[in-house]
């Protein structure tokens, strides 16, 4: 069964450091995508990075990127200079198969708070 | 206006009693999903619907129930609401044809919902 593990459940950064967000999955789909939302207090979910299984690149996106290692099933969130803004819930999710077979469903970990301190 | 919303943004009900949670979009996409968030667990789906046709059971569907009623509005119903039902539900659509991007996806704001 497809699953995504997140297995840090808070995390603590001095602001203006790069913190790493640690994010495994298992599915045996080829082909898959995966995507890092933020969620702060408010309560919203905010995209902020995607990786597709057959991108060659780590994807960036800003101070965000993602530490893609197909091989070993794992999908970092690596956030660069962290401001105080960053203090929020972070999710690791997969979207199962890609292209217009796919469900669109996507599988989410179980989150990750990250508090930034000045 | 938002692309998704959902109504009521908070709602406090009594248990045993039916409520409905109210997703509309104007993003024109296809696919509408029903999300639940308890803390530990993240999101888990409870029922997704490629168009008005088209329903399915996610991972946690015992308990609710849904309505597509046209492409841009997706309810879901707690018939009889139980305390362990409380929780942030998320309705979200997607795009087939962009299936693959991030853009694909749009999220409401949630419906905090608590049964007393």
């Amino acid at each position: 069964a497809q699953k995504i593990t997140q297995t840090q459940p808070g995390m603590f950064v001095q602001e203006k450091e790069a913190v790493t967000l640690d994010c495994t999955y298992d599915t045996s789909d080829q082909s898959y995508g995966l995507f890092w939302y933020k969620q702060p207090s408010s309560g919203e979910m905010i995209f902020l990075i995607y990786q597709g299984s057959y991108d060659e690149q780590n994807a960036t996106e800003g101070r965000y990127s993602l530490n893609f290692q197909k091989a070993r099933k794992s999908a970092n969130l690596v956030i660069s200079a962290s401001q105080l803004g960053d203090s929020a819930m972070y999710f690791c999710a997969m979207r199962e198969g890609r292209g217009s077979g796919n469900t669109g469903k996507l599988i989410f970990g179980q989150g990750t708070t990250l508090q930034v301190k000045p | 206006d938002a692309d998704v919303t959902q109504t009521p943004r908070n709602r406090i009900t009594k248990t045993g009693k039916r409520i409905m949670l109210e997703c509309s979009q104007t993003k024109g996409h296809d696919r509408m999903y029903w999300y639940r968030q308890d803390p530990g667990l993240g999101l888990r789906l409870i029922y997704y619907s490629f168009d008005v046709k088209d329903i399915n059971k996610g991972e946690i569907s015992d308990g609710y129930s849904v309505s597509r009623q046209a492409q841009a509005k997706f309810s879901l119903s707690l018939e009889s609401a139980i305390p362990n039902q409380t929780a942030l539900y998320f309705c979200a659509t997607s795009d087939q044809a962009n299936a693959d991007h991030y853009y694909g996806y749009t999220f409401g704001s949630g419906t905090r919902l608590t049964v007393v």
